[in-house]
């Protein structure tokens, strides 16, 4: 049992340039949920997933797309990378709980945009 | 709208120290949940312990507990006996406001960087 991957761990993007930080659960989670953290800060809502094909913008969505093909899998897209986007992406998830969802974080993606 | 506040930016406490980090919170909701997450050195967020706006008693696990005082919308986390490898950056974080059917965001503070000395 993986957990939450997140791949890949680092990378270095020039301005305008695009790319997709893959996310993949295998506790079978409906929800799934993409944060940044920005330097000293904590983390903020970026998109989120309640299922298959069904996704929502959360608090900082501009800049980014997300879909949801599959219950695992949860690719976030960054079009026209900015330098604002300088960021740690976390991707979480959550099964739902009558009381509370805890939300199993992976290890996050550290990106830089030159 | 929800909001965290950890009003610690550091804290430095000898080993085998017990350490307080504190949370405060503001919400309108009566129904609501707090986390503590521990993000170490290498990135990860673990999860350490939740508490729940109608819990009757103050969360524990194993070292850790929550100082849940309600009228004073606080929940400090409490780490008995601290440890080396308790040095991290502790972040707490309210359950947010119920997005589409049933997703619910984390709300969380800036964080306290908590380092042990030997």
């Amino acid at each position: 049992n993986a957990g939450v991957t997140q791949t890949p761990k680092f990378r270095i993007l020039k301005i305008g340039q695009s790319m997709t930080l893959q996310c993949a659960q295998d506790m079978n989670h409906n929800y799934m949920y993409w944060y940044r953290q920005d330097p000293g800060m904590g983390l903020k809502l970026i998109y989120y997933s309640v299922g298959a094909g069904i996704t929502d913008k959360g608090e900082v969505p501009n800049g980014y797309n997300v879909s949801r093909s599959t219950t695992e899998d949860f690719p976030l897209r960054l079009e026209l990378a900015a330098p604002s986007q300088t960021s740690v992406y976390f991707c979480a998830s959550s099964e739902q709980v009558y009381s509370y969802n805890e939300q199993f974080f992976g290890p996050g993606t550290r990106l830089t945009v030159l | 709208a929800q909001k965290i506040t950890q009003t610690q930016p550091g804290m430095f406490v000898q080993e085998k120290e017990a350490v307080t980090l504190d949370c405060t919170y503001d919400t309108s909701d009566p129904s609501y949940g707090l986390f503590w997450y521990k993000q170490p050195s290498s990135g990860e967020m673990i999860f350490l312990i939740y508490q729940g706006s109608y819990d009757q008693q103050n969360a524990t696990e194993g070292r850790y507990s929550l100082n849940f005082q309600k009228a004073r919308k606080s929940a400090n986390l409490v780490i008995s006996a601290s440890q080396l490898g308790d040095s991290a950056m502790y972040f707490c974080a309210m359950r947010g406001p119920d997005l589409i059917q049933g997703a619910q965001k984390l709300v969380f503070g800036q964080g306290t960087r908590l380092t042990i000395n030997p």
